[in-house]
């Protein structure tokens, strides 16, 4: 079954940037998203379609992906970013979706 | 604004089956554009995809649950719901509805979620 693989965790200082990748093979021709999830809560996605970020989020999120490697970047990360961040795609069939097994962003 | 909430029970017996309803509020359950879908997230681990149902009832299921899945969809109430038969503890998981929109050509958004249900396969 496909995978998309992210490194367990990640820790910057507040005003860092954190970078967070997920890699997976179907990346090249599938868009990828990303979630922040914060304990106990529903995820919210923070970037969709590899690069583009919805309303109200704010713009040190950001997106990018080449080939089999999708990144998150968070430019001056904030202590309210503190929270588990999933990568989602779709397989090359584009039915089925993965995500991946999330990183802990931890700002401190 | 899109709602979606969760309903059903929250203990669930070994080999039974966990039944959920998602209930839609803000949207219209028909819109030609969306699907419905269930996501799951055990304790601790990611989050699960389960499957998708689309208006007119066609369906997606996750490979690795499809033998004991079904989603099915009643848009006069504006619910669509989880089946998942023959439970054990690995089950035991919040599960989650969402709403998958904005298809491009390749994938979807999960763009607004419901708040979640704990269910526990527990005798």
């Amino acid at each position: 079954s496909y995978e998309l693989t992210q490194p367990p965790s990640v820790s910057v200082s507040p005003g860092q940037t954190a970078r967070i990748t997920c890699s997976g093979d179907a990346l090249p021709k599938k868009f990828a998203y990303w979630y922040q999830q914060k304990s106990g809560q529903a995820p919210v996605m923070v970037v969709y379609e590899d690069n583009k970020r919805p309303s109200g989020i704010p713009e040190r999120f950001s997106g990018s992906s080449s080939g089999t490697v999708a990144t998150l970047t968070i430019t001056g990360a904030q202590v309210e970013d503190d929270a588990d961040y999933y990568c989602y795609s779709t397989d090359s069939s584009g039915i089925h979706r993965v995500f991946g097994g999330g990183t802990k962003l931890t700002v401190l | 604004q899109v709602q979606l909430q969760e309903s059903g029970p929250g203990l669930v017996k070994p080999s039974q089956t966990l039944s959920l309803t998602c209930t839609v509020s803000g949207d219209s359950i028909n819109d030609s554009g969306s699907y419905w879908s269930w996501i799951r997230q055990p304790a601790g681990k990611r989050l699960e995809w389960i499957g998708r149902i689309y208006p007119t009832e066609s369906t997606d299921y996750n490979p690795s649950l499809k033998s004991r899945v079904t989603i099915s969809i009643d848009t006069s109430k504006s619910q669509f719901s989880l089946k998942l038969s023959s439970v054990t503890a690995a089950d035991t998981a919040v599960y989650y509805c969402a709403r998958e929109a904005y298809c491009t050509t390749t994938s979807c958004r999960f763009d607004y979620w419901g708040q979640g249900t704990l269910v526990t396969v527990s005798s």
